[in-house]
């Protein structure tokens, strides 16, 4: 069964850099997530879209803007990278029909 | 206040003993879903186990099952017959409301060790 694809898995930047996150959820699911989670922590909802439009939005950094594109696809772009940022950030989907989440493998960024 | 709160440090079973992992919540939304998610170290967030709030039983999955007191604001995870390759990171994680595309909210986890 297809799962929810993440890319890069794994990402190194320096400081000040830029980074993009790629997020490709199950096909017909309409609801993609984004979740940073940093060493010895618990995921820390950032923002979700639903069909395409923002949905919800949690504690995520002006410096991150986020989108999904016409294929469901998802892009969470971070800017002035610090050494904060590294993490591991995961992408969920889910659908209107069932109750379940499935996330991604998951990108972890290290900015040195 | 905490929507989910997990306070054991770290849990350490024997091989083949089943071990209770403990989750509180806290919501006023009727309608809520909870969720247990396992986290090995190499990272990925897998699927357990779930439990709607309207559900009469308490859920089970192969050797997981979950202790759901709703007065109580409780739903722990039981595993039964622990695994060595149960060592992980466990979450409990809670949806409020009935849309299925809400967010998921997490606890901060509690890690289980299997000795052999």
């Amino acid at each position: 069964a297809a799962g929810v694809i993440q890319s890069p898995r794994h990402l190194i930047k320096e400081k000040r850099e830029t980074a993009t996150l790629k997020c490709y959820p199950i096909p017909r699911h309409d609801t993609v997530y984004w979740y940073q989670q940093g060493p010895g922590q618990d995921p820390q909802f950032l923002i979700s879209f639903y069909e395409k439009m923002q949905s919800d939005k949690g504690s995520i950094p002006d410096r991150f803007s986020a989108q999904q594109f016409s294929d469901y696809h998802s892009e969470l772009n971070m800017s002035s990278l610090e050494l904060g940022d590294s993490a591991l950030y995961f992408c969920a989907s889910s659908s209107r029909q069932g109750y379940g989440y499935t996330f991604g493998s998951g990108t972890r960024l290290t900015v040195v | 206040a905490q929507k989910i709160t997990q306070t054991q440090p770290g849990m350490f079973v024997q091989e083949k003993e089943a071990v209770t992992l403990d989750c509180t919540y806290d919501t006023s939304d009727p309608s809520y879903g909870l969720f247990w998610y396992k986290q090995p170290s190499s990272g990925e967030m897998i699927f357990l186990i779930y439990q709607g709030s309207y559900d009469q039983q308490n859920a089970t999955e192969g050797r997981y099952s979950l202790n759901f007191q709703k007065a109580r604001k409780s739903a722990n995870l039981v595993i039964s017959a622990s695994q060595l390759g149960d060592s992980a990171m466990y979450f409990c994680a809670m949806r409020e409301g009935a849309g299925a595309n809400s967010k998921l909210t997490f606890g901060k986890g509690i890690t289980l060790s299997v000795r052999p």
